[in-house]
């Protein structure tokens, strides 16, 4: 079964820097187009950033909020996504999810589009 | 940025009846080059990650229910749940990946009456 294990929340003060991790299993990570998305407490689901393949430049993109703070990066030898956040504000706290959801231009590959991991909270307090 | 406004914001279906949600976008996500409606609905239960219903605006994912289904083009989308049964209490969300940054709605609860 596809599986994606996000780690490496906790409690950071405003200000600091994080990273989170996603672990993907049973399925061509290389392949795959891979997003954040975040939650806050109370609140809809929200885009952070993307990557695309190293096949397809391997670029990224941000959402406005967070654009200049954070970095998506890619393992492909770990089957590993990471999502570093610097410069944390309190708006920034919520549960980050690591997915395949489906994005303008991704190979939309119906067994490995839409996967979700469990999420990892971040919370960003004094 | 797309805006994607969804109503009602709440809902409230006695089981076994038909319940529908409308997801409107701010701009049309019909692409004219292969007439695919960048539109995509989820499921959110709590405690449990986003699951993916159906993507291109009416084709549901394998192994969900036929009582989804989803409809509409260009701007105007709804999901439809023919018969609801009590798994089906969740968050609703719909989703355009026509333009970045892909955008959600802001959801819509839907509860057994």
């Amino acid at each position: 079964e596809v599986q994606l294990v996000e780690s490496g929340g906790g409690l950071v003060k405003p200000g600091g820097s994080l990273r989170v991790s996603c672990a993907a299993s049973e399925f061509t990570f290389t392949n795959a187009w891979m997003s954040w998305v975040r939650q806050a407490p109370g609140k809809g689901l929200e885009w952070v950033g993307r990557i695309r393949t190293n096949t397809d430049g391997g670029t990224t993109d941000y959402a406005a909020p967070v654009k200049g703070r954070f970095t998506i990066s890619r393992d492909d030898s770990k089957n590993t996504l990471y999502l570093q956040m610097n410069s944390l504000k309190t708006e920034d706290t919520g549960l980050y999810y690591c997915t395949t959801i489906p994005l303008r231009g991704m190979p939309l590959v119906v067994a490995t589009t839409g996967v979700w991991g469990q999420g990892t909270l971040v919370t960003v307090s004094s | 940025d797309i805006v994607m406004t969804q109503s009602p914001g709440s809902l409230a279906v006695s089981l076994g009846e038909r319940a529908t949600i409308n997801c409107k976008s701010s701009q049309s996500v019909l692409y004219s080059s292969n007439d695919k409606n960048y539109l995509a609905w989820y499921q959110h239960k709590p405690g449990q990650p986003p699951k993916l219903l159906i993507y291109w605006a009416s084709t549901r994912v394998s192994g969900v229910p036929d009582r989804f289904s989803g409809s509409g083009s260009g701007t105007d989308f709804s999901l439809t749940i023919s018969s609801l049964q009590a798994e089906d209490v969740a968050v609703y969300y719909c989703q355009q990946y026509y333009s970045t940054p892909p955008t959600f709605g802001q959801g819509t609860k839907l509860e057994i009456k």
